[in-house]
């Protein structure tokens, strides 16, 4: 079963911190994804890594910026965050099951920043 | 891309099939269509791929016409659990590394 986790379930930061999101696949993907999810708004792609060290932006990477430096590994890093971006993340890889090539998502970190 | 349009919302009764149509005008010859269910406080999670015609799995059935402008997923005899966000996405084969997803179509069940 692929897996994909994320650091935290819920994190509470405050305006101005700097924020690390982590996220790790096992299944050895080259793609990985970070999403943020508000009400109405369905997933935006923030940014996503074809590969080690790889990253493209997706539509809203402002004020965001990520990290690959192993395959399984992408971070996601908020340098001072503010409270438009408190919102649900959500991490992913992309590869091939038996019959699909398809996402797997992990269980999403909620941010709230004060 | 080729974007993808669903309803917002739909509601439906335990036991009843419900079908969710996306429209995808745009979709080029190598897009494949791909369904995903989302519950809340989760991620999402796949239900369903296809190219043209029909495909079923243990979840679902998706229905393709020739045209390829639409979908239909549709859910027989939903349950209460079924109860989610479903997205359509339209995104080639290999290479689909910019997935979209749209705002999703919320199905309600009720008992």
């Amino acid at each position: 079963d692929v897996k994909v986790t994320q650091s935290s379930r819920y994190l509470v930061k405050r305006t101005g911190e700097k924020v690390f999101l982590e996220c790790v696949q096992d299944m050895d993907h080259e793609n990985m994804f970070w999403y943020r999810q508000d009400p109405g708004l369905g997933l935006r792609l923030i940014y996503f890594s074809y590969d080690v060290k790889m990253k493209e932006k997706g539509d809203i990477p402002e004020g965001y910026s990520v990290s690959r430096e192993k395959k399984e590994r992408f971070s996601l890093i908020l340098e001072s965050a503010s409270t438009n971006q408190t919102s649900m993340y959500l991490c992913a890889s992309y590869g091939s099951t038996e019959t699909y090539n398809e996402q797997f998502f992990g269980p999403g970190t909620r941010l709230t920043v004060l | 891309l080729a974007k993808t349009t669903q309803p917002i919302s739909m509601d439906s009764y335990e036991g009843q099939e419900v079908n969710i149509t996306c429209s995808h005008n745009n979709i080029a010859t190598n897009d494949y269509i791909t369904w995903y269910q989302q519950f809340p406080s989760q991620g999402p999670r796949f239900i369903i791929q296809g190219y043209k015609t029909k495909v079923t799995n243990e979840v679902a059935s998706l229905f393709i016409p020739a045209d390829r402008k639409s979908s239909t997923l549709s859910l027989p005899r939903v349950s209460l659990s079924d109860t989610a966000v479903y997205y359509c996405l339209v995104r080639p084969y290999t290479g689909g590394f910019k997935t979209i997803f749209g705002a999703g179509t919320r199905l309600f069940v009720k008992a």
